[in-house]
């Protein structure tokens, strides 16, 4: 299947401080790009729809102002927590759709866990 | 009702044991289905594709009914390893461009 990375895997941070997660489709180009957050033993959110060269779709409730995305090209796309707090704490994971295949799966990246202190 | 709606367990089998998930769906001009598998604290991974009436790839099998708008999953000769939740997804009608929907998962623990 596609491989998607996704940088850093692991990162703590102070409350009030950025961070900034990049997603990155290997051997496929992806000109959409999706971020989901997933909070302990819940179901994977959508948060949003990343696409190269335009804004991102924003899913309800997610504030573009604190959840910056940048799909720059067409396999880099980067979610920049602003101002992060301790809710933010969550597993950050990106995923892409590989439009060659006949299904258009959709591969994930390893995922971010995220803690804020 | 929604999208996608999966029990969501936790199904607790002995190992060998045969099991199986229902996943149903709300919107009838779906074509192609997908069945991940999430392990704790990992990404999902694609387990399997289902575009006709079913699939099968060695212990797993996936069928489609469209007329009830079902899909299952099911796994012969548990494993251990098996222990997952698994989450079924069905794409959005389809350019590409959306997210996939995927259930809250059903969660299996198969013990020794």
């Amino acid at each position: 299947g596609a491989v998607v990375s996704q940088h850093p895997s692991r990162v703590i941070c102070k409350s009030g401080t950025s961070v900034k997660i990049e997603c990155r489709s290997l051997d496929f180009q992806a000109t959409t790009m999706f971020w989901y957050r997933q909070f302990p033993k819940q179901s994977l959110m959508l948060m949003a729809t990343s696409n190269e060269g335009s804004k991102a779709t924003y899913e309800q409730g997610v504030e573009k102002d604190k959840f910056l995305i940048n799909h720059a090209s067409l396999t880099l796309s980067t979610l920049t927590v602003t101002s992060a707090h301790p809710e933010d704490s969550s597993f950050y994971i990106c995923s892409a759709r590989d439009l060659r295949g006949a299904g258009r799966e959709q591969y994930f990246g390893p995922g971010t866990r995220l803690t804020v202190t | 009702r929604k999208e996608v709606e999966q029990d969501p367990g936790p199904f607790n089998v002995p190992e060998g044991a045969t099991v199986a998930f229902n996943c149903t769906y709300s919107n009838s001009a779906s074509q192609s289905f997908f069945w991940y598998r999430q392990d704790c604290r990992k990404e999902p991974k694609l387990l399997m594709s289902v575009y006709s009436s079913g699939n099968e790839d060695g212990r797993f099998t996936a069928q489609l009914n469209r007329a009830s708008q079902y899909i299952s999953l099911l796994i012969r000769d548990s494993k251990l390893s098996d222990s997952a939740t698994y989450l079924c997804v069905v794409p959005p009608g389809d350019t590409g461009r959306r997210a996939l929907t995927f259930g809250s998962g059903t969660r299996l623990q198969v013990q020794p």
